[in-house]
């Protein structure tokens, strides 16, 4: 089926480690994106990419860092875990930076608790 | 800065007609999604504006006033699978989604 397929499906971290969530799309879409979403709040980006090569900082970027070296892969890094970094992750994709009305496809999620 | 206000939470009843209300203040505009999430899972797409007036699909319609800042998604002939929080997204001037944080919607019998 095709989509975006997020790994881990849930983890526990211990403050001060770091690591790295994985997404994959296989629906070629160019642009990618990384939310973070808390009880309360409304999806919160923190890093984004529009193409293959390039990356741009959304929202709240600070304490993660992104890459992108081809279409399909976007993995996002934790340098240094902390406990305020416990939330639940969302990799997400669409066709065009201009959604075109067709909007984002998500992944499931990764579920993250820093303790 | 930029702003998207939905209801925290509302309660319907199986079968009746629920209207959820989205207003938004945003550095332009792009359009507005609308999407569904039930707990536990990722959202999905429901519906898409960018013109002014109703969009209907099925038992889900979307409204929108580009002057007013305002859209709704209007639920009807509700069943309990309908339950689960409905988000509303604005694209800004730059192309990037500004989310509403959500409303949960509780279905009852």
């Amino acid at each position: 089926t095709a989509g975006i397929t997020q790994a881990p499906t849930s983890q526990i971290l211990a403050a001060g480690r770091s690591m790295t969530l994985r997404c994959t799309q296989d629906m070629r879409h160019n642009a990618m994106y990384w939310y973070r979403q808390d009880l309360g709040l409304g999806l919160r980006l923190i890093h984004y990419s529009n193409t293959a090569g390039t990356t741009g900082k959304g929202e709240v970027p600070d304490g993660y860092s992104v890459s992108r070296a081809n279409t399909d892969d976007f993995p996002l890094t934790l340098a240094s875990a902390v406990p305020s970094q416990t939330s639940v992750y969302f990799c997400a994709s669409s066709d065009s930076v201009g959604h075109e009305g067709y909007g984002y496809t998500f992944g499931s999620g990764t579920r993250l608790t820093v303790v | 800065g930029q702003n998207i206000d939905q209801p925290t939470e509302m309660t319907a009843t199986e079968g009746a007609i629920v209207q959820i209300n989205c207003t938004y203040q945003t550095s332009g505009f792009n359009g507005l999604f609308w999407y569904q999430q039930h707990a536990g899972e990722a959202p999905t797409f429901l519906s898409y504006n960018v013109l002014d007036g109703l969009e209907e699909k099925g038992r889900f319609s979307s409204f929108l006033s580009r002057s007013k800042g305002y859209s709704y998604l209007l639920l009807k002939e509700l069943q309990m699978k309908d339950s689960a929080s409905y988000l509303c997204a604005v694209v800004d001037s730059n192309y990037q989604l500004i989310w509403g944080a959500g409303t949960k919607l509780i279905i009852k019998p």
